[in-house]
């Protein structure tokens, strides 16, 4: 069964260096997520990404996040600058959804810990 | 924006007992209601969906109940067994998944008791 796959699984940094969380979202879908969930708290929704641009960012999604597809499979997430805050489970999520909705795959999420 | 609220936030229930997870949304707007299932270290899982123009939905244990008038909405997990402890989490969403994605409530984590 195809799956959306996420790297790295576990990542540790210092505050104020750059992380880049990669994804491969499943291969016939058309709409692209990331959403984060901080311990123990709901999931919440960063980005959407369709036909190569973002269609939709929460107020999450400040200028320290970019979102990229550099190539046909993978979709990265970069924080630029991490603060102590940035440190949760991110979700990268798609679905072949456009015109007709349809469900959200996750992958099994990237826990990132800012130090 | 959607705001959708869940109860409770735990629930703890003897096995073979019926489960109920309750949500409210906030935007009548809203048109697809799906329900995720998290078990621990993995992502949500979709388990069901409902859709603004079906007021019920059944996939054998699990059921789901839409009232849009009340902007509510439920799940219902019978003959419940061990597997299915988990968080479970509700969302909505306005284009059914497309551009804005989901909101989702805060969570119940369901413990089943053998």
């Amino acid at each position: 069964e195809p799956e959306v796959t996420q790297t790295p699984s576990h990542q540790v940094t210092q505050m104020g260096q750059e992380v880049i969380l990669r994804c491969v979202p499943i291969s016939n879908h058309l709409y692209f997520y990331w959403y984060r969930q901080i311990l123990g708290q709901k999931v919440e929704f960063l980005v959407s990404f369709y036909n190569n641009e973002i269609s939709e960012k929460s107020e999450i999604f400040d200028d320290q996040f970019s979102v990229e597809r550099p190539d046909g499979s993978n979709f990265t997430l970069k924080i630029r600058s991490t603060k102590l805050e940035d440190s949760a489970m991110y979700f990268c999520a798609s679905s072949v959804a456009q015109g007709a909705p349809g469900e959200l795959f996750f992958g099994e999420g990237s826990r990132l810990t800012v130090l | 924006g959607e705001n959708v609220e869940q109860h409770p936030s735990t629930l703890s229930v003897q096995e073979g007992d019926s489960a109920v997870i309750k949500c409210t949304y906030s935007d009548s707007a809203s048109n697809y209601f799906p329900w995720y299932k998290q078990e621990l270290g993995k992502g949500p899982q979709l388990i069901i969906d409902i859709r603004s123009n079906v007021g019920e939905k059944k996939d054998q244990r699990i059921a789901v109940t839409l009232n849009k008038t009340a902007k509510h909405f439920s799940l219902h997990i019978t003959e419940t067994q061990p597997e299915d402890s988990a968080v479970y989490f509700c969302a909505a969403s306005i284009s059914g998944g497309g551009a804005d994605g989901l909101t989702f409530g805060k969570g119940t984590h369901l413990i089943i008791q053998p």
